[in-house]
C-alpha cells in the first residue's frame, strides 16, 4: 500500500513550456486534491476532484488544468510555464464521506517545480 | 469564509522542554482542525485531528491540541522536544458543510529544538 504517489520529483521548466504533473492513490478515495506551497503561505487549493470526471476550481486554479480519468489518478498540467508557478506541488487524497477516517487527507511526497 | 492563525513563523525550543505551537482559527461553521508535520524535503503527515468529539485530542509521537471554541484556538504542545521534533508544523481547518472538504492551511511554524 504505498498510499500517495507523485511524479516526477523535481523538474525545472523554462518560461512557456508545458508539463504534467502525475498523482495516484490506492486507497480507493472519491476525492483528490492538488495544492501548492510557498514560502511563507502554507499550502493553497488550485483543483479538487470529489469523483472520476469532475472537477472544480480551488483558490489559485490560474494557469492550470487538470484531468481525472479514473479513481486513481488526477493530474495537473501546466500548458504554458510561468515563473510565479514555481513551487512545491502536492497532492492529497481523501476518503468518501462516512467511511472511517474520511475526515482526513494523506498527502503525497510533493514535486518540486523550477520555472526559469 | 475561514482562516487560520499560526503565531509565530520560527520557533526555538531546548531539548527537553516544553513545545507550544499557537493556532487560531475563523470560521463561520462548526470546523474540523487538524495539525500535520512536514520533514524537510518531505510531505505533510497528519499528527492529530479534532473532528468534535473530545476536545483534548492526542496524536501522534507524544503531541496533543486542545479545541477552545471560546478562544477559537487549538494549539500544539508536547511536554518534552525531542531533537527528532524538528520541523515545520501547519494548522488547518476544514469545512463541515461542504463536500469539499477542502483544508485552509496556516502559514506554518518551522520548530526548532536546541541540544
Amino acid at each position: 500500500n504505498a498510499g500517495v504517489t507523485q511524479t516526477p520529483k523535481f523538474q525545472v521548466l523554462k518560461t512557456g513550456q508545458s508539463m504534467t504533473l502525475q498523482c495516484a492513490q490506492d486507497m480507493n478515495h472519491n476525492s483528490m486534491y492538488w495544492y501548492r506551497q510557498d514560502p511563507g503561505m502554507g499550502l493553497r487549493l488550485i483543483y479538487y476532484s470529489a469523483s472520476e470526471g469532475t472537477t472544480d476550481k480551488g483558490e489559485v486554479p490560474n494557469g492550470y488544468n487538470v484531468s481525472r480519468l479514473n479513481k486513481r489518478e488526477f493530474s495537473l498540467r501546466l500548458e504554458s510555464a510561468a515563473p510565479s508557478q514555481t513551487s512545491v506541488y502536492f497532492c492529497a487524497s481523501r476518503g468518501q464521506a462516512m467511511a472511517a477516517g474520511s475526515d482526513t487527507q494523506y498527502f503525497g511526497p510533493g514535486t518540486r517545480l523550477t520555472v526559469l | 469564509a475561514q482562516s487560520v492563525t499560526q503565531l509565530g513563523s520560527h520557533v526555538s525550543v531546548s531539548e527537553g522542554a516544553l513545545v507550544l505551537l499557537r493556532c487560531n482559527y475563523s470560521s463561520s461553521v462548526p470546523p474540523y482542525l487538524f495539525w500535520y508535520v512536514q520533514y524537510p524535503n518531505q510531505g505533510l503527515q497528519l499528527l492529530l485531528k479534532y473532528t468534535s468529539a473530545a476536545t483534548l485530542v492526542k496524536g501522534i509521537n507524544g503531541f496533543e491540541a486542545e479545541f477552545k471554541k471560546s478562544e477559537t484556538s487549538f494549539h500544539l504542545t508536547k511536554p518534552s522536544a525531542h531533537m527528532s521534533d524538528a520541523a515545520e508544523y501547519f494548522c488547518a481547518v476544514s469545512k463541515l458543510d461542504t463536500g469539499r472538504r477542502a483544508l485552509t492551511f496556516g502559514s506554518g511554524t518551522r520548530l526548532q529544538v536546541q541540544p
